[in-house]
């Protein structure tokens, strides 16, 4: 079993829809989470990052963690056929200094919107 | 704020050539910086993490000999392809970890770098 599982995809929605990304997690250790956007032949760009349970919200993008259920999500209100790209989780046991803080990756969610 | 550069974006070599890929924080300091590697469809496969001055570490089955890295400074790590062969045409990601979270700051990643070794 891999440490984040998140659905590959891919998810096409219409223009202006709500977009619903979410991950799973088992290492109970992670505590920061953060949401990347990769364009295609382009480098992840960070959109969200958050260490709480609960939501967190920037513009169309709300983040949601529950560290009880080991679930994240992120919610893209209002899409647009610019948010089509692959949307990466990722999570990190450490938040203090030491060590790589290496993150550990969902596979990605490749989303469409479409006109 | 946070921006990280790549250079080049795009090389193709011929075999047996070295390559070297430079990854800049153009904003602020990077005391951790980390190289990937990333293959059509897949998501990121960590190859080495590097501390300002200090040796990388790399991840199991990455050969170091083969992929330098070097951190000089808080602002520039370079990654070497020695004698590139196709099987190492891939796309390059460097991300670095600084600013005014420190340790707590999340991992901002360059555009890439895609090498083609024919």
């Amino acid at each position: 079993q891999k440490e984040v599982e998140q659905d590959p995809g891919p998810l096409s929605v219409p223009e202006g829809a709500i977009v619903s990304l979410n991950c799973t997690y088992s290492n109970s250790a992670f505590q920061y989470f953060m949401w990347y956007r990769q364009y295609s032949r382009k480098g992840p760009e960070l959109l969200m990052y958050t260490y709480s349970s609960g939501n967190k919200e920037d513009g169309r993008f709300t983040a949601q963690v529950d560290k009880s259920s080991k679930y994240i999500s992120l919610f893209i209100r209002d899409s647009q056929p610019s948010d089509s790209a692959t949307y990466l989780c990722a999570m990190t046991p450490w938040g203090v200094t030491g060590g790589g803080n290496k993150l550990t990756f969902g596979t990605g969610t490749q989303l469409k919107v479409e006109l | 704020g946070a921006v990280v550069s790549q250079h080049p974006s795009r090389v193709i070599c011929k075999s047996g050539t070295s390559v070297k890929i430079e990854c800049r924080s153009l904003d602020f300091q990077a005391t951790t910086m980390f190289w990937y590697r990333q293959f059509p469809k897949q998501s990121l496969m960590l190859m080495a993490t590097s501390n300002e001055g200090s040796k990388a570490t790399y991840e199991q089955g990455v050969e170091k000999d083969k992929f330098l890295i070097n951190h000089a400074s808080l602002t520039l790590s370079t990654l070497t392809v020695t004698s590139a062969h196709p099987e190492d045409s891939s796309f390059y990601i460097c991300s670095a970890r600084g600013g005014s979270g420190g340790a707590q700051s999340p991992q901002y990643f360059g555009p890439g770098t895609r090498l083609l070794v024919l």
